[in-house]
């Protein structure tokens, strides 16, 4: 049973600070990790994907990935009101056998304080 | 914008109904995948389709079903409905076969409400 966790929050950032955003999954043979981010009614747009552990940076945003402890993070540096979504974590197997589409979390809900 | 539409927005059906759910995909992604997101929960995921085939499906019962077609569109159908179906659906492109891992593109999903 694949299974991504995230904290479903609120997490409560002020404006102009750094917002830590975490993501663990049970699945080792995970190969694929995205960041969505979800506004309130809206479909999830992509933020980031990560393939390989380390760092990958875009703009204000960073991930990391650490697959021997199985763990993804989001970085959001001088987080803006606009940040304030529910960002999702997820994350693609190919077992070697059919499609088993992306695993999400239940993702967590982010608040930036003006 | 991803270039992935879905239609219709919004729809009310009564329970024992069927529905059919559209989505026209990005120009040149041969895959789609489908997903229902329940209210405060993640998508999960329904089932794929890679040049007209299913080539995944998820955890959910043969009353979904699906089509894709040459032109880059592809249906979502649902039969004898539930209340339980009442959620977000949202299809998502992406340009190869699944074992590539790309990146999937979400429509704007379609919101069902069944009564």
């Amino acid at each position: 049973q694949k299974e991504v966790e995230q904290n479903s929050g609120p997490l409560s950032v002020p404006e102009g600070a750094i917002a830590s955003l975490n993501c663990t999954y049970s699945d080792r043979g995970s190969q694929s990790f995205f960041w969505y981010r979800q506004y309130s009614g809206k479909s999830p747009e992509l933020i980031m994907s990560i393939y390989s552990n380390g760092d990958k940076e875009d703009g204000r945003f960073t991930a990391q990935l650490n697959k021997a402890s199985q763990y993804v993070s989001l970085l959001i540096r001088d987080s803006q009101p606009s940040d304030s979504a529910t960002y999702l974590c997820a994350v693609n197997v190919y077992s070697g056998g059919g499609a088993d589409g992306l695993t999400f979390g239940k993702g967590t809900h982010l608040i930036i304080q003006p | 914008e991803t270039g992935v539409t879905q239609s219709p927005t919004h729809l009310i059906k009564t329970r024992g109904q069927q529905v059919t759910l559209r989505c026209s995909s990005q120009s040149g992604h041969n895959t789609v995948s489908w997903y229902q997101q329940a209210l405060g929960q993640g998508p999960q995921f329904i089932f794929q389709y890679y040049r007209e085939e299913e080539n995944g499906r998820g955890n959910f019962p043969p009353r979904f079903s699906g089509l894709q077609f040459p032109n880059y569109s592809s249906e979502l159908n649902v039969n004898a409905l539930e209340l339980d179906d009442s959620a977000l659906y949202l299809c998502a492109s992406s340009l190869g076969d699944y074992r590539l891992q790309e990146t999937q593109y979400f429509g704007p999903g379609t919101r069902l409400l069944v009564l």
